[in-house]
């Protein structure tokens, strides 16, 4: 079975500095995809960033931006220039491409506060 | 478009009782799932539907029962709530089983005294 680590269970970021989150994941596949998702305290579950595990380059959105190593199963997310809007708890997740009905498999979560 | 909504937002139930928590999305997608969150874990799959008709067992079932009632909505039933089945309940939808990103609606604050 699939597994998502997140070992940081706090972090913390001043304003417009750079924060790095990590994740490892256990699988025995070779084909899936990886997700980082953004809950604020409004509880809305908002989809970061995703990565397909066939492609190498690291996928990139604005001011946020993955590191994924397939080999060494890590997919860390990088957020540039911190906002105060950024504070929320983030859950890297994932997917597997092989098999139908497989859901999202969720670490459990990084709280990332922001301060100014 | 409203996505994907989800009512009610808050509900407080008393252990026996049961409950209907209701899903749709207006994005025309063919998948859609039931999650739970609790403190210091992730989400667990509860139950999903593949497409109109079809309904399949996730990680966490025991207690629960699902109805894709069309193709916009996914109810999930709770017929004698405990105090275990208290909770942050999200539905979700995505276009397919097979397809990657899954949209999530903004959840049901569930308390079960």
């Amino acid at each position: 079975a699939q597994t998502v680590t997140q070992s940081q269970p706090e972090m913390s970021v001043q304003e417009a500095e750079t924060v790095t989150l990590s994740c490892t994941y256990d699988t025995s596949e070779s084909d899936y995809y990886l997700f980082w998702y953004k809950q604020p305290p409004s509880r809305q579950m908002i989809l970061v960033i995703r990565q397909e595990a066939y492609k190498q380059q690291n996928a990139t959105e604005n001011r946020f931006s993955v590191n994924f190593q397939k080999a060494a199963k890590s997919f860390s997310l990088k957020i540039s220039d911190s906002q105060l809007g950024d504070a929320a708890m983030y859950f890297c997740a994932y997917r597997s491409a092989d098999q139908a009905g497989t859901a999202l498999i969720f670490g459990k979560g990084t709280t990332l506060s922001v301060s100014s | 478009n409203a996505g994907v909504t989800q009512t009610p937002k808050f509900q407080v139930l008393k252990t026996g009782q049961s409950m209907t928590l209701q899903c749709a999305q207006d994005m025309n997608h063919n998948s859609m799932y039931w999650y739970r969150q609790d403190p210091g874990m992730g989400l667990r799959l509860i139950y999903y539907s593949a497409s109109e008709g079809t309904t399949d067992k996730g990680e966490v079932p025991n207690g629960y029962n699902v109805s894709r009632l069309n193709k916009r909505e996914f109810s999930l039933r709770l017929e004698s709530a405990a105090p275990s089945q208290t909770s942050v309940y999200f539905c979700a939808s995505s276009v397919s089983i097979y397809r990657y990103e899954q949209y999530f609606g903004p959840g049901t604050r569930l308390t079960v005294t």
